[in-house]
């Protein structure tokens, strides 16, 4: 099914491991990003890649990496995970802005981390 | 830098009863993007709406309107004879046009009693 896929769907990590969250998107979208959820803090955005090989800094970026790895793939990095960086993790991906209609996103399913 | 506040945080209805959920936003751009999302318990995110900003024309799709006005920066969102399906996170965002960065507010959560 065409769409965004999100791996792992939940994590638990201790404090100081490293992880890396997978996403995938297969509708050929130019746009990729990065979100947590938090109550009370709605959706925050972390990092985006308007396109292939370029990413820029959202509201929360510290603490995290990303890399693009191509058009498809956009992997968010926790180095030495904390347990402030407990949450729900979104991944997401649009189309170019400048096609009509095109900008609205499209959500994976989400990926749970627990930082102990 | 741009912003969304949605200033309620939940909000409790019986069925049947309307409901206006309000989104306020701060932008410096000239030409945006406005949308709301809804996040039921199940937790997935689906697109409601999306406003340019060139556009300040309500708009209404069965049980569910909007009242956007550019000149209070404000994009509320309002259910008619709410439903218990109504009950989720709604969540207000703003993209401006020539930037790929979109921001959500905090959301607001709904519960409607039978």
């Amino acid at each position: 099914n065409a769409g965004v896929t999100q791996t792992p769907k939940f994590q638990v990590l201790k404090t100081g491991q490293s992880m890396t969250l997978q996403c995938a998107q297969d509708m050929n979208h130019n746009s990729m990003y990065w979100y947590r959820q938090d109550p009370g803090m709605g959706l925050r955005l972390i990092y985006y890649s308007a396109s292939e090989g370029t990413t820029d800094k959202g509201e929360v970026p510290n603490g995290y990496n990303v890399s693009r790895l191509n058009k498809r793939e956009f992997s968010l990095r926790l180095e030495s995970a904390a347990p402030s960086q407990t949450s729900v993790y979104f991944c997401a991906s649009l189309r170019d802005m400048r096609q009509s209609g095109a900008n609205v996103l499209t959500f994976g399913a989400g990926s749970r981390l627990t930082v102990l | 830098a741009q912003k969304v506040t949605q200033a309620q945080t939940e909000i409790s209805v019986v069925e049947k009863e309307d409901v206006t959920l309000d989104c306020v936003y701060e932008t410096r751009d000239t030409t945006y993007y406005l949308f709301w999302y809804k996040q039921p318990p199940s937790g997935e995110l689906v697109f409601l709406i999306r406003r340019n900003s060139f556009d300040e024309q309500n708009e209404i799709s069965g049980r569910y309107s909007w009242n956007f006005q550019k000149s209070t920066s404000s994009f509320n969102f309002t259910i008619t004879a709410s439903q218990v399906v109504d009950s989720a996170v709604y969540f207000c965002a703003l993209q401006a046009y020539n930037n790929n960065d979109m921001r959500f507010g905090a959301g607001t959560r709904l519960t409607v009693k039978p």
